[in-house]
């Protein structure tokens, strides 16, 4: 099994402009977050899914647009990409949701930088 | 406001020694306390996974413990190998509302031979 894919792997952004971040499960999991990892600090869930249809804000969801039409996948969308938003971005998929005892699984991120 | 805490930030220890890593938090109440090691570039995997009534959990030569009085957990690593130099991050998962999990900053460990 393939797991969370996440394309691309990098990209280089000019301020203004928008994008969208790929992310895919072969796993069949209901819940899928979207984190970011700035260097030297902790994730952040930006958003997540508890199923198709159903997405709702985490801890930073400012800037950030999601959607969720199918199970597979949760892409994300930087409409007006600033520096801030530079960073790496993981996309996690699991079968319950934070609050059980299964693991989230993680994509290898995205790595973001925004000039 | 959630925390979570770790310690130390770094570590560099020989290959075949043991070492342990700490973590305190601050969120209350909890649903479960998570320990994932996070190669760079790449995503953080799961190691153990303690709910709040468990004490202890074990992942092969990883060993997480928990003393949810203290707010505390521990990681100890046994006969460390060069593939364990990697991020260990502890994460902790509130209960009874949206389970937005707060993560530490991790400890960054290398083996050397």
């Amino acid at each position: 099994n393939a797991g969370v894919t996440q394309t691309p792997k990098f990209r280089i952004l000019k301020i203004g402009q928008s994008m969208t971040l790929q992310c895919t499960q072969d796993m069949n999991h209901n819940y899928m977050y979207w984190y970011r990892q700035d260097p030297g600090m902790g994730l952040k869930l930006i958003y997540y899914s508890v199923g198709a249809g159903i997405t709702d804000k985490g801890e930073v969801p400012n800037g950030y647009n999601v959607s969720r039409s199918t199970t597979e996948d949760f892409p994300l969308r930087l409409e007006l990409a600033a520096p801030s938003q530079t960073s790496v971005y993981f996309c996690a998929s699991s079968y319950s949701q934070g609050g059980g005892n299964q693991p989230q699984h993680f994509g290898d991120g995205t790595r973001l930088s925004i000039l | 406001k959630n925390q979570v805490e770790q310690s130390p930030q770094s570590l560099i220890i020989l290959e075949g020694k043991n070492c342990t890593l700490q973590c305190n938090y601050t969120v209350s109440p909890f649903s479960n306390l998570r320990w994932y090691k996070q190669d760079t570039g790449r995503g953080p995997v799961s190691l153990t996974i303690m709910t709040f009534s468990e004490n202890t959990k074990s992942n092969g030569r990883y060993t997480a413990t928990l003393d949810a009085d203290t707010k505390q957990s521990s990681l100890h690593i046994t006969a460390s190998q060069l593939s364990d130099s990697a991020s260990y991050i502890c994460v902790v998962t509130p209960s009874g509302g949206s389970y937005i999990p707060t993560f530490g900053r991790g400890t960054s460990l290398i083996v050397h031979p």
